[in-house]
């Protein structure tokens, strides 16, 4: 167990739909990010939190979006979902916002049909 | 802008075998440099990390990398393959100070017996 704790573990919608990825990053970590990991696209970096600020920002759709909470947990909305966007979302955790202490939580497997 | 190459999307070996996976990066600033390992229907574990320290860095389960700024290069290592290495390796590069980081194609290692 990495600490950091990704909900659900797996999730198959329809076209069209919206759903809601949730985040817990380890304890006294402040920020949080969010990666997609899909075949064709392989790892790539959506967007960062830090202490409940968005602090970066990546490859991310307009149909995305996220937010940090004060507790600081985060959730990955998806909207308008294509059968394009199934992949695993993996989210990550560090203390102060760098590199170096990443921790990556287990993941989502989204299955859009 | 950073930049990540990995030579070769798979590599097979022999149990008992030396492992080497290539990795080579671009990076306007001082990088950080990460690999880390993907076991099938898990989520990423860092085997090592390179801070602007030692340039030899020694990981878990038996692997190393070297740092070699003239190459570009952060190759990974192991002297003898074994049957539990066959996963998923990523090269990593993060050269901004928020940490977000650039990955690799992957490259799969299968181990024979």
């Amino acid at each position: 167990d990495s600490g950091v704790t990704q909900t659900p573990k797996h999730l198959i919608t329809a076209t069209g739909q919206r759903v809601t990825l949730r985040c817990s990053p380890r304890s006294g970590d402040l920020s949080v990010y969010w990666y997609q990991q899909s075949l064709d696209q392989g790892l790539q970096f959506l967007i960062q939190y830090y202490n409940g600020e968005e602090r970066a920002k990546g490859n991310i759709l307009e149909r995305f979006s996220a937010q940090q909470f004060p507790d600081l947990h985060s959730e990955l909305n998806l909207s308008s979902l294509e059968l394009g966007d199934s992949a695993l979302y993996f989210c990550a955790s560090s203390v102060r916002g760098d590199a170096n202490g990443y921790t990556f939580g287990s993941g989502t497997r989204l299955t859009v049909v | 802008a950073q930049s990540v190459t990995q030579l070769g999307s798979h590599v097979s070996v022999s149990e008992g075998a030396l492992v080497l996976l290539r990795c080579n990066y671009s990076s306007s600033v001082p990088p950080y440099l990460f690999w880390y390992v993907q076991y099938p229907n898990q989520g990423l574990q860092l085997l090592l990390k390179y801070t602007s320290a030692a340039t030899l860095v020694k990981g878990i389960n038996g692997f190393e990398a070297e740092f070699k700024k003239s190459e570009t290069s952060f190759h990974l290592t192991k002297p003898s393959a074994h049957m539990s290495d066959a996963a998923e390796y990523f090269c990593a590069v993060s050269g901004t100070s928020y940490g977000k980081l650039t990955f690799g194609q992957g490259t799969i290692l299968t181990v024979h017996p």
